[in-house]
């Protein structure tokens, strides 16, 4: 099993939709999860982070958090032809594991 | 204010040559992280450091080396390159791992092992 799941996609949602990106991962011992978002041939960037259960919301963006079932989830609402990127899900351990694993990503495209 | 630099942007290498990525953070980091990407693949971590003479391997570190001498600076060694290390390279900096901290990118190093 990899260590971050996602599913490449690519999703199509309705301008002004709710776009919704799942992610699984392996290690129960997982502590902080990341969303980057990635443009074509640029670098990726943070949109959020969450290391409690349950749900943290910044602006259009809601990322959820279940450690139980070991999924994290990001919901973009009212969804815009500028989210139309790669969104990438990142996990770290911690507990002095400093590596950060990132998911394949999932490709969004939101339709005009 | 820079951020992370890597140099060079493009580089075509013949099979079996050598090359050296540069990277360079102007935020006083701790940490600082290698990453390739592949077309159409997430970020697999190469090495990783979490300060000046520490380095540690990650998920894919065959073919590759790297130093840190300074905190500043944490060049990535490619030893007789290989047409699978054509990719998309990427340097990132945080103050730590951690809740809240982000992670810091480049702009990517295209390479082309030919």
């Amino acid at each position: 099993q990899k260590e971050v799941e996602q599913n490449s996609g690519p999703l199509s949602v309705p301008e002004g939709a709710i776009a919704s990106l799942n992610c699984t991962y392996s290690d129960r011992g997982s502590q902080s999860f990341f969303w980057y978002r990635q443009y074509s041939g640029k670098s990726p960037e943070l949109i959020m982070f969450i290391y409690s259960n349950g749900d943290k919301e910044d602006g259009r963006f809601t990322a959820q958090l279940n450690k139980a079932s070991q999924y994290v989830s990001l919901l973009i609402r009212d969804s815009q032809p500028s989210d139309s990127a790669t969104y990438l899900c990142a996990v770290n351990r911690g507990n002095r594991d400093d590596k950060i694993i990132f998911g394949k990503g999932t490709r969004l495209h939101i339709l005009p | 204010n820079a951020g992370v630099t890597q140099t060079p942007k493009f580089r075509i290498l013949k099979i079996g040559q050598s090359m050296t990525l540069q990277c360079t953070q102007d935020m006083n980091h701790n940490y600082m992280y290698w990453y390739r990407q592949d077309p159409g693949m997430g970020l697999k971590l190469i090495y990783y450091s979490v300060g000046a003479g520490i380095t540690d391997k990650g998920e894919v570190p065959n073919g590759y080396n790297v130093s840190r001498s300074t905190t500043e600076d944490f060049p990535l060694r490619l030893e007789l390159a290989a047409p699978s290390q054509t990719s998309v390279y990427f340097c990132a900096s945080s103050y730590s791992s951690g809740s809240g901290n982000t992670i810091y990118f480049g702009e990517g190093s295209w390479l082309t092992v030919v």
